[in-house]
């Protein structure tokens, strides 16, 4: 059974700050890896996709890594502002179609 | 323009009622899903449509039926609520299961 970790649960940092956050995953027979944000209150809005085949994936000041030997990603932030302040969800893609989340990091970046 | 709408956006109702939930997708996608966030914000798929066939039904209590009338759209009936069945229900949708999915804003359901 594929089970997700996301490292922190809880981030603080102040405004321009880089930051990295870690996922990982226990079973490596994935399709893909996709990082979501959920706002308080909100729906989820997928930031990156990566297919088990690459590496990463870029989006402006994001960037994701996959390694899917070792069944880890990361989303690096660059120059943190307040308004990425939301609580970011690793999810991936195995057999069957199952998207299997993580608990999520919840990020405050203070002005 | 709405991609993925859902509606109740919020449903207070008490114990032993059933009640559905709908969710509608513009984007032509032909996978849709329906998950469960509960209290402590871990998030669960129950059950996922392709093109109107059931793919994934994870273990949910058969109080929960979804419905496809079309690929468009994925419904949530849920029969004699129970307090625990309080939670965020989100529905997304996708072109296939490997691509990006993207998530309708959630219901809220309280359970009295």
């Amino acid at each position: 059974k594929q089970e997700v970790t996301q490292i922190p649960a809880a981030l603080s940092v102040p405004e321009g700050e880089n930051l990295v956050l870690n996922c990982s995953f226990t079973d490596s027979a994935i399709y893909n890896l996709q990082w979501f944000r959920q706002d308080p209150g909100k729906g989820l809005t997928s930031l990156l996709l990566i297919q088990s085949s690459q590496r990463e994936q870029t989006s402006g000041r994001l960037n994701a890594s996959l390694d899917k030997s070792s069944g880890r990603s990361t989303l690096y932030i660059a120059a943190s502002q307040p308004g990425d302040s939301a609580t970011y969800l690793c999810a991936v893609i195995t057999s069957g179609s199952r998207l299997t989340f993580g608990e999520g990091t919840q990020l405050t970046v203070n002005p | 323009d709405t991609a993925v709408s859902q509606t109740p956006k919020y449903l207070v109702t008490q114990m032993g009622n059933d009640k559905s939930i709908k969710c509608e997708q513009n984007l032509g996608h032909d996978t849709m899903y329906w998950y469960k966030q509960d209290s402590k914000k871990f998030l669960k798929i129950m059950f996922s449509y392709n093109n109107k066939e059931l793919i994934i039904n994870e273990t949910v209590p058969n109080r929960f039926s979804p419905k496809s009338p079309d690929k468009a759209h994925l419904n949530l009936h849920i029969n004699s609520l129970e307090l625990g069945d309080s939670a965020v229900y989100f529905c997304a949708s996708s072109q296939t299961f490997q691509e990006t999915q993207y998530f309708g804003p959630g219901t809220r359901l309280l359970v009295l």
